[in-house]
């Protein structure tokens, strides 16, 4: 699977919005980009995904460069209950059944 | 509402002693479920794969004997760690894609402490 790179952590005040960057300079053009996020203590649920053109959905935004080696998570208005690991992921459209790899994610910290 | 669920969320036991962990999807059939384990400020690492009707298929370095997998149905995978010790205490956490889609989705997860 093609490596993403992350900052290790970030910093955010309470309802100002938040950009979480991943790097992706090896990604193929079959590889979707996916967004997950693990909360304290819980196992890791979905974020957002995209392939090429920018997503929306009730719970971020996903903005792709036009070269697609790098995209940004965008969370509009951070509540302290975004506080979380958040992991970007390349899965392959053609393996889609498979086990996800996990990196180190961005631990995102909010204040209140 | 959770579509993968884990029982339990969390265990403690005495070292020598066997612990198992359900995972269960919920309104979807998985011929295959992924088993991950987490520890502290780590991130998940994936031990296993789980698939219905055959044999678990496991990473390096996962011991299968001490780690024991069943996939006993479209619905339900269970990890048994055997003969437990304080080394294995971690967050195990279980995933499952739809068949029909492949979304996929994880459990709550379940935290094993061993004494």
């Amino acid at each position: 699977d093609a490596k993403t790179t992350q900052p290790n952590s970030m910093e955010s005040n309470e309802e100002e919005p938040v950009h979480l960057p991943c790097n992706h300079s090896t990604i193929s053009g079959t590889d979707y980009i996916h967004w997950y996020r693990q909360l304290p203590s819980q196992g890791p649920e979905y974020v957002i995904h995209g392939l090429t053109s920018n997503v929306n959905n009730r719970m971020a935004s996903l903005a792709i460069a036009e070269d697609r080696k790098s995209s940004t998570l965008i969370l509009h208005r951070a509540t302290l209950r975004d506080a979380a690991v958040y992991y970007c992921i390349l899965r392959d459209v053609n393996t889609g059944r498979r086990a996800l790899t996990f990196g180190s994610g961005t631990r995102l910290q909010v204040q209140p | 509402g959770a579509v993968v669920s884990q029982h339990p969320s969390w265990v403690i036991c005495k070292s020598g002693t066997s612990v198992k962990i359900e995972c269960r999807s919920l309104d979807f059939q998985a011929t295959t479920m992924f088993w991950y384990r987490q520890f502290p400020k780590q991130s998940l690492m994936l031990m296993a794969t789980s698939n219905e009707g055959s044999k678990a298929t496991y990473e390096q370095g996962v011991e299968k004997d001490k780690f024991l997998i069943n996939h006993a149905s479209l619905t339900l995978s269970t990890l048994t760690v055997t003969s437990a010790h304080p080394e294995d205490s971690s967050f195990y956490i279980c995933s499952a894609p739809r068949t029909s889609t492949g979304e996929l989705f994880f459990g709550e997860g379940s935290r094993l402490t061993v004494l």
